[in-house]
């Protein structure tokens, strides 16, 4: 299963866009990124996720490169509220299961 | 509301005492799954189901038990808990599993404390 590797914290001034970067070097040709928060100590949340092309939703933007080999999430204009964990993941098919391995994220804090 | 819904949200309970974690979802999906998470090891995959009446181990399932008689409930069982389950559980749900399955909805946790 492909893993993912992120930096353990970063900070970001509020207003500020925030990019989070991930790289998933292992990466198989049919494999998904997924992006999911955490705030405090609450359920994940999911993001946003992609597969080769640029994505973009009501919450943030997904680009991925040509390679797929790493991956960037923008939060274009971050908020207070967007202090939390964030899990880059690879979609695996171990046992056919929907196992996202979540590793420790990057802790975004945003500045005032 | 579409949702995930967990109960209770904190237990406090001693060794050996069994007790079950309720996972409810309203939407219809096909998959659920419990994880656990802890200080440094992130989340770990407990067991899942596939749908009704199918369950398998998932990467951590020594000391827990799971059913799925109906689509909405999955509970977790801890037939004899010992404090190295002290954790935080989440339980999860999607529409259909596999390698380019959905997206995961999660519950808001259940604090567990075995002493």
């Amino acid at each position: 299963d492909a893993k993912t590797t992120q930096p353990p914290s970063m900070d970001c001034a509020e207003g500020r866009a925030a990019n989070l970067p991930c790289n998933h070097s292992t990466i198989s040709g049919n494999e998904y990124v997924y992006w999911y928060r955490q705030i405090h100590s609450q359920g994940p949340q999911y993001i946003i996720h992609g597969l080769k092309n640029n994505e973009t939703n009501e919450m943030a933007s997904l680009i991925i490169t040509e390679d797929r080999k790493s991956s960037t999430l923008i939060l274009p204009h971050a908020t207070l509220r967007d202090t939390a964990v964030y899990y880059c993941i690879v979609g695996s098919d171990k046992r056919g299961a929907n196992n996202l391995f979540f590793g420790t994220g990057t802790r975004l804090t945003v500045i005032p | 509301e579409a949702q995930v819904t967990q109960n209770p949200r904190y237990l406090i309970t001693v060794t050996g005492k069994k007790l079950t974690v309720t996972c409810s979802q309203n939407m219809n999906h096909e998959y659920m799954s419990w994880y656990r998470q802890d200080p440094g090891l992130g989340l770990r995959q407990i067991y899942y189901s596939m749908n009704v009446e199918v369950t398998d181990k998932g990467d951590v399932p020594e000391g827990y038990k799971v059913s799925r008689k109906e689509k909405r409930n999955f509970p977790l069982i801890l037939e004899s808990p010992s404090p190295n389950q002290t954790s935080l559980y989440f339980c999860a749900s999607s529409p259909r599993a596999g390698r380019w399955g959905a997206p995961l909805h999660f519950g808001n946790g259940t604090r567990l404390t075995v002493t």
